[in-house]
């Protein structure tokens, strides 16, 4: 069965500074896809980056990084230069083969503060 | 901005009533959404996978009888929780897949029956 799991319910980070969130995950699958999203109190969820299993390097988008790391089974969110916006409920998810169903954590509450 | 749109984004009903949740894809069709919920501090889990035209999907452990799923159209599915009580309070989320990778996602309706 898969199972993503995030031990980190809180996070505080100060403004500019970077921050990892941490994800690991189970499947017997070879094929997956890893996903994370930002889900801020009053808006929608929204979509960061993507990892495919087969990728050979970590994913980026902008500020993002996905930490890969297949041999440990873990896909840690590192954000860069945190800014206040960034204070959100972070939910690490994965999708196995031909299906779109995300299982996902428990998610992460990360604080930004000046 | 929002590719999905889920309203109501939160409702208050009486125990034994029943409450609709649409959620519509607002600038793609999509013939398979997705229903979640999620109950405080635990993970989104995923309820039922709703197909245009056909019957939902439902997973292991959700009444289908009390989560009604109706995807009439390309553009919509609702989710009607049928005689609702005190323990069917949680978030509610609904997503959508266009032709890209990342699942959309609605902004949640967040249920409380009293």
């Amino acid at each position: 069965a898969q199972k993503i799991t995030q031990t980190q319910p809180g996070m505080f980070v100060q403004e500019k500074e970077a921050v990892t969130l941490d994800c690991t995950y189970d499947t017997s699958d070879p094929s997956y896809g890893l996903f994370w999203y930002k889900h801020p109190s009053s808006g929608e969820m929204i979509f960061l980056i993507y990892q495919g299993s087969y990728d050979q390097q970590n994913a980026t988008e902008g500020r993002y990084s996905l930490n890969f790391q297949k041999a440990r089974k873990s896909a840690n969110l590192v954000i860069s230069a945190s800014q206040l916006g960034d204070s959100a409920m972070y939910f690490c998810a994965m999708r196995g083969p031909n299906t779109d169903k995300l299982i996902f954590g428990t998610g992460t509450r990360l604080q930004v503060f000046p | 901005g929002a590719v999905v749109s889920q309203h109501p984004s939160w409702v208050i009903c009486k125990s034994g009533t029943s409450v609709k949740i649409e959620c519509r894809s607002l600038d793609f069709q999509a013939t398979t959404m997705f229903w979640y919920r999620q109950f405080p501090k635990q993970s989104l889990m995923l309820m039922a996978t709703s197909n245009e035209g056909s019957k939902a999907t439902y997973e292991q452990g959700v009444e289908k009888d009390k989560f009604l799923i109706n995807h009439a159209s390309l553009t919509l599915s609702t989710l009607t929780v049928t005689s609702a009580h005190p323990e069917d309070s949680s978030f509610y989320i609904c997503s959508a897949r266009d032709r890209h990778i990342p699942l959309h996602f609605g902004n949640g309706t967040r249920l409380t029956v009293t």
